[in-house]
């Protein structure tokens, strides 16, 4: 199985600052990864597909980079509806294995 | 749009069974494998269960294995999770998603996802 680790657990940001999340695999996963943002009560959201690629939905503040076992998500201008929780996941290999999350709150 | 709506949760005690639902629509469920996630309260997401395009191929987390069976019925564009012998551990939201795949070995990420319908196992 591959584990999935992600750092910081959690994030302190001022609106407007910039975010940086990192997500690490313990094998390759090649560019087979997902991120996903949730918020309190909800469903996850698909955010970023194939490492680096943004889904329509969300604005271009967001994005995303790595391959391999090395993987980042950049938030470059903090909005108040940005602070959530944010998981990574590799769909390289079945089992397929989440991140444990990073939460993004106001400092 | 592409919509996931589950159902079928509940409260239920250890040892006993429930069966989930989740009904698709707005896309052609047939071109999609399908899959089940979970997170525990106040937890992370844990990935469950996966089902091929065609039915034809199913995987499980070992936590689940033998326990729960993943299923669809393309006729009404639904993936069933059956989960039997239930524990304490499996309380739980369920998720289920469409995967950008087909669920043999061409794996693919998870848009949309449903709402989630909870299960929680007690006596």
């Amino acid at each position: 199985e591959i584990v999935m680790t992600q750092s910081p657990a959690t994030l302190s940001v001022s609106p407007g600052e910039r975010a940086t999340l990192s997500c690490r695999a313990s094998q390759s996963v090649s560019s087979n990864l997902a991120w996903y943002q949730q918020k309190p009560g909800q469903a996850p959201r698909l955010l970023i597909y194939a490492a680096s690629t943004r889904v329509t939905t969300f604005p271009d503040r967001f994005s995303g980079s790595g391959s391999g076992t090395e993987f980042t998500l950049t938030i470059s201008s903090l909005q108040s509806e940005d602070f959530a929780l944010y998981y990574c996941q590799q769909y390289d290999n079945w089992p397929f294995t989440f991140g444990p999350g990073t939460k993004v709150d106001i400092k | 749009q592409a919509q996931l709506e589950e159902s079928g949760g509940g409260v239920v005690q250890p040892g006993r069974s429930l069966r989930l639902s989740c009904a698709a629509s707005g896309f052609t469920f047939s071109n999609y494998a399908m899959n089940w996630v979970r997170q525990a309260p106040g937890k992370g997401l844990e990935w469950v269960a996966v089902i091929s395009y065609d039915g034809g191929n199913k995987y499980y987390a070992d936590s689940v294995k033998g326990r729960f069976t993943i299923s669809r019925d393309i006729s009404n564009s639904t993936v069933y999770l059956q989960m039997n012998s239930l524990r304490a551990e499996d309380t739980a939201v369920y998720y289920c998603a469409r995967e950008f795949g087909m669920g043999y070995g061409d794996n693919g990420w998870f848009d949309p996802w449903g709402q989630g319908t909870p299960v929680t196992v007690s006596s």
